[in-house]
């Protein structure tokens, strides 16, 4: 069963300071999509970035951007200048490719901007 | 906007009853997703529909059910609630059948038993 983990369940970071959150999973499918959804006080899930896992080159969405390692299976978030409206729980999650499939996510890490 | 719809925004009920939450997916969707989310489980996948038929199911308890119409709006039903029914049920949808498409998520309905 595919699995996604995400160890740290709270981070901090300055406001326009750069924060990695971290992400693996575990799967024996070779095709696959990992992605990053944001889920502000609104409860509104909203898709941060996706990364296709045939693709070599890391996913960049304006100031966030990943480090894929397949190798590893770890898929880690990096947001760049951090702003007030980036405060928010981050899931990582995964789905197989070449299917319309459900979408496993990890638990969750809120992140916290610190003014 | 992602253009899914979830109606009602708020459910508030008491134990042993039974409600009905309803999706619209965006406009060529044929897959919905139901997805809950609780304090204690995080976001656990419930049910898939495409087109009317059901096509996988995931944690989902037996007093719970679910259809998808011919005009493609989805409704989850919860019967005999308990306590720890109370979550946040989304729906999402996808144009389907095939890999690669994008979930859009709608807003959202949190359910409270009291």
């Amino acid at each position: 069963a595919q699995t996604v983990t995400q160890s740290q369940p709270e981070m901090s970071v300055q406001e326009a300071e750069t924060v990695t959150l971290s992400c693996t999973y575990d799967t024996s499918e070779s095709d696959y999509y990992l992605f990053w959804y944001k889920q502000p006080p609104s409860r509104q899930m909203i898709l941060v970035i996706r990364q296709e896992a045939y693709k070599q080159q890391n996913a960049t969405e304006n100031r966030f951007s990943v480090n894929f390692q397949k190798a590893a299976k770890s898929f880690s978030l990096k947001i760049s200048d951090s702003q007030l409206g980036d405060a928010a729980m981050y899931f990582c999650a995964y789905r197989r490719g070449n299917r319309d499939d459900k979408i496993i996510f990890g638990k969750g890490t809120r992140l916290h901007i610190l003014p | 906007d992602s253009g899914v719809t979830q109606t009602p925004k708020h459910l508030i009920t008491a134990t042993g009853q039974r409600v009905t939450l309803r999706c619209s997916p965006r406009s060529g969707d044929l897959s919905v997703y139901w997805y809950q989310q609780s304090l204690d489980q995080g976001l656990q996948f419930l049910i898939h529909y495409y087109n009317g038929e059901e096509r996988a199911k995931g944690n989902i308890l037996e007093r719970f059910s679910a259809q998808q119409f011919p005009d493609l709006h989805s409704e989850l039903n919860l019967s005999s609630l308990e306590l720890g029914d109370s979550a946040l049920y989304f729906c999402a949808s996808s144009v389907g059948p095939m890999g690669g498409n994008e979930q859009y998520f709608g807003p959202g309905t949190r359910l409270t038993v009291t």
